[in-house]
């Protein structure tokens, strides 16, 4: 089975930094990937990592340690835009279907 | 393209009536999938299909049917509506391959009373 843990809530400030955990725990890996879902709205797509390291994209970089079952999602610069609940999903050893943590609820304030 | 639409957006149901909540998506995917979200919770996975007339269960697909007659849509059907199904329904498709993301339609927002 999988478990995926991430904070419930975090605040910021714009124009801060902020990261994000993941810990999760599976008895097969096969990638994990990253959605921002604004409140009232559908998941999309951020970020995916399948081998440890950084992957960065603009303004948003993800990080991952296979070893230590264990990722992060920085936002730099954060923009009011950015409030919004960060999802983690991992995907499972020879499967299509990815699991998903509760999300955590980022509110950036002026 | 729309990406992956789904009707209706909203839906009041009576406890013990059914209804098929539609999903459609033009991107010739050939993975699709159906997921509840309850407040504070991740998405759970109810059903999902790797192509038309291939259907499987999820993690949570008690008191739903599914089918895929076609590429373009797999519609979910509830049976004997109950108030735990009262939840947002996303419905999400994907090429086969593991760094492949899902896409998502917009959602139902499904009220049981």
């Amino acid at each position: 089975g999988q478990n995926i843990d991430q904070p419930t809530e975090m605040t910021a400030t714009e124009g801060a930094i902020v990261q994000i955990n993941c810990t999760y725990q599976t008895s097969g890996f096969n990638g994990l990937f990253w959605y921002q879902q604004h409140a009232g709205e559908a998941p999309t797509f951020l970020s995916y990592n399948v081998l440890d390291g950084l992957e960065e994209k603009g303004r948003f970089s993800s990080f991952l340690s296979r070893s230590k079952g264990y990722s992060y999602l920085l936002l730099k610069e954060l923009q009011m835009k950015d409030s919004a609940s960060y999802l983690c999903a991992v995907r499972h050893t020879g499967f299509q279907k990815l699991v998903f943590g509760t999300g955590t609820r980022l509110l950036v304030s002026p | 393209n729309a990406g992956v639409t789904q009707t209706p957006k909203f839906r009041i149901l009576k406890i013990g009536q059914s209804m098929t909540l539609q999903c459609t998506q033009d991107m010739n995917h050939n993975y699709m999938y159906w997921y509840r979200q309850d407040p504070g919770m991740g998405l759970k996975l109810i059903y999902y299909s790797v192509g038309a007339g291939i259907t499987d269960k999820g993690e949570v697909p008690n008191g739903y049917n599914v089918s895929r007659s076609t590429t373009e849509d797999f519609p979910l059907r509830l049976e004997l509506a109950a108030p735990s199904q009262t939840s947002v329904y996303f419905c999400a498709s994907s090429y086969e391959g593991t760094s492949i993301p899902q896409y998502f339609g917009p959602g139902t927002r499904l009220t049981v009373l």
